[in-house]
């Protein structure tokens, strides 16, 4: 069936270091969406694009995170400079226009060490 | 900013029994939805219930909507011990597509 893949399951870095996240879609989803959940509990909103194009970015620390979803390509979510803080597990989601759920993916698990 | 807020924060409850667990919104909203959580997986969409809609089944599952109280309630029935999982409410505002999650009620069927 359909599902939203993203790479790699897991990743560990050391503290300053750089971490680079995948997910594909699924076709014929306009909408792409990342999210950080810490502790298994809130899901906290990141990011957002509509096509290729941000939509919302409200969610994102400005300074050492930035995304992408270029055309062709998986979109990716790149955290510059790694804290500690930044452990969590990184999940991608995809929708179709107008209001439908989301498909998840099964997380991205970043530990800072 | 934190939107759904669901309660109980856990429930534990014997196969077969019924689970009901509530959110608690603060805006106005387009739709509301509902998501599973098995543990180390991705959320599952469960429903999603619009704005104009009271209620809604799918299943076991049976969601019902109260705009004026800005409320909503997930109910599953005869439950299993495969529903044993967390369980999220997501609200959707204004023109944005963005979900707003709630922290999830762990729900445990003890078989």
């Amino acid at each position: 069936g359909e599902e939203v893949a993203q790479t790699p399951k897991h990743l560990v870095r050391g503290e300053g270091q750089k971490a680079k996240l995948y997910c594909a879609p699924i076709k014929g989803h306009s909408y792409v969406f990342w999210y950080q959940q810490v502790l298994k509990n809130e899901f906290k909103f990141l990011i957002s694009f509509q096509n290729e194009n941000v939509f919302d970015e409200t969610g994102m620390p400005k300074e050492r995170f930035s995304a992408k979803c270029l055309p062709n390509s998986p979109c990716s979510l790149e955290i510059q400079a790694t804290k500690l803080e930044d452990s969590a597990v990184y999940f991608c989601a995809s929708s179709r226009q107008g209001f439908y759920g989301y498909t998840f993916g099964s997380g991205t698990r970043l530990t800072v060490v | 900013s934190q939107q759904g807020e669901e309660d109980p924060q856990a429930l534990s409850i014997q196969e077969g029994e019924n689970a009901t667990m509530n959110c608690s919104y603060k805006t106005s909203i387009n739709n509301l939805q509902w998501y599973r959580q098995n543990s180390g997986r991705g959320l599952v969409h469960l429903i999603l219930i619009r704005s104009n809609e009271r209620e809604k089944h799918s299943g076991r599952l049976r969601v019902t909507l109260d705009t004026s109280k800005k409320s909503s309630s997930l109910l599953i029935t005869a439950s299993r011990a495969a529903d044993t999982a967390s369980y999220f409410c997501a609200t959707a505002q204004g023109g944005s597509e963005k979900l707003v999650f709630g922290k999830g009620t762990k729900l445990t069927v003890n078989p």
